[in-house]
Parts: structure tokens; C-alpha cells; sequence
């Protein structure tokens, strides 16, 4: 389909670990937007991308997470260090830009044992 | 600070009635604000924006009404389908700066 990417759907993995999740964006979509969800709450937004720079990263919660764009597409989020409480469903966004909608991936399920 | 509040965590409604879901917000810099649906296991699906300029807009069944002075929103969902039974996120962002920040939800219940 024609939706924004998301993978792996599910991945479980020990404290202390490195991990990458990838998204990639509706063809064409500048924009390009990371949130972060925990059970009964919405989306908390981590970080968002204007073409390969990042052009708001106050969301992301500490030095742990890093995220780039290298080709102003595909988007890989990455997690250092993992702690039980990085677990969360990570979601990504793509828009055509300002006061666009943003549209979901189905997101990566993240589970720290 | 909750910038996006929804205060009711869920709501039942007969199917064929009208579905009242209510967001307030407190940043009077946001002009931009949009309702997504969420199924369980997928990504929130954009379902209806308004713009600060407008304080209506219809699109099918779903109309999104805006008022400014009181900073809250609704989206009006008439008739009411089991199909419509999901998690509602009301969302707003400035203009000029793409950040949207989301409600806790609403978790819709339509009754057959």
C-alpha cells in the first residue's frame, strides 16, 4: 500500500540493549514525525523532520534516543541503553508540511524485559 | 500541563444517535486542530481538521465545531455506527510549527 511503513510491528528485547526502528514515509511526504505511546494516553511527540534536518527534537526524552534521516525518507529511530520504561507503541507520522494531517503507521510495539 | 485535554475517558451511545465527543486546549497559540481514530493495533487515522479561521466544518457524518473563546472544540458524529467504536484523539499545533500535541482520548462506544 500507499500508507507510511513501519518496522518490525513487535520487538521484545533485554534492558541495556541497542535498538532501531524504521519508518518510512508516504512518497512524497516532506515531513516526517515520531511519537511515542503508552497505554490510555495519546500520542507524545518525540521528534519531527523537515526533509533530512531535524527540525524539533524536544520531545525526545533524553541523549538515549536519536533519531536521523539521512535521505529525507525512510527514518530510523534509534534507543541506547534500553530501560523497561522506554517500553511503548513508537509511531511515525508523514505530512505534505504545515497544517497538513499527519498520517500513522501502525507503529512498532516495544517491549523491554 | 496538559496543553490538549479530553475529559471523558470513554462514552456509550445508541447506534443511530448523535455521538458528542469534547476536547479543550489552554495554548491560545494553536490554530490548527484535527480529530484522529484509533482501532486497537493500527495508527491513529486522520478523520477531520478546522483551521482557527472557521468555527464549523462538516465532512459526511463527522462535523468538527471550534470555538475559539472558550478554546473548545467537538466533533459531532450523526448517525452513530458500531463501526464509529474506537479511541478518539483531539489534536492542535501552531501554524507556523508543525508539533501536534494530542489528547488522552475518548473511547467511543456505539451500541447496536
Amino acid at each position: 500500500g500507499a500508507g507510511v511503513s513501519q518496522t518490525p510491528s513487535n520487538k521484545v528485547t533485554e534492558k541495556g540493549k541497542y535498538v532501531e526502528l524504521r519508518c518510512d514515509p508516504i512518497s512524497g511526504h516532506t515531513a516526517l514525525y515520531w511519537y511515542r505511546q503508552s497505554l490510555g494516553q495519546g500520542p507524545e511527540f518525540l521528534i519531527y523532520f523537515q526533509g533530512t534536518g531535524a527540525a524539533d527534537d524536544s520531545g525526545l526524552p533524553n541523549d538515549r534516543f536519536f533519531a536521523v534521516r539521512p535521505e529525507g525518507s525512510v527514518s530510523t529511530l534509534k534507543i541506547q541503553r534500553t530501560e523497561r520504561g522506554d517500553s511503548a507503541v513508537y509511531l511515525c507520522a508523514s505530512s505534505l508540511g504545515n497544517n497538513q494531517p499527519q498520517h500513522f503507521g501502525d507503529g512498532t510495539r516495544l517491549s523491554i524485559l | 500541563d496538559q496543553q490538549v485535554k479530553q475529559n471523558s475517558p470513554s462514552l456509550s451511545v445508541q447506534e443511530g444517535r448523535i455521538s458528542i465527543l469534547n476536547c479543550d486546549y489552554t495554548n491560545s497559540m494553536f490554530d490548527y486542530f484535527l480529530w484522529y481514530k484509533k482501532y486497537p493495533a493500527e495508527g491513529p487515522t486522520f478523520l477531520i481538521s478546522i483551521s482557527s479561521i472557521k468555527d464549523k466544518n462538516e465532512d459526511g457524518r463527522f462535523t468538527v465545531f471550534l470555538n475559539k473563546s472558550a478554546k473548545h472544540l467537538s466533533l459531532h458524529i450523526v448517525p452513530s455506527q458500531p463501526g464509529d467504536s474506537a479511541v478518539y484523539f483531539c489534536a492542535a499545533s501552531r501554524s507556523s510549527y508543525d508539533k501536534v500535541i494530542f489528547g488522552p482520548g475518548t473511547s467511543l462506544s456505539v451500541i447496536p
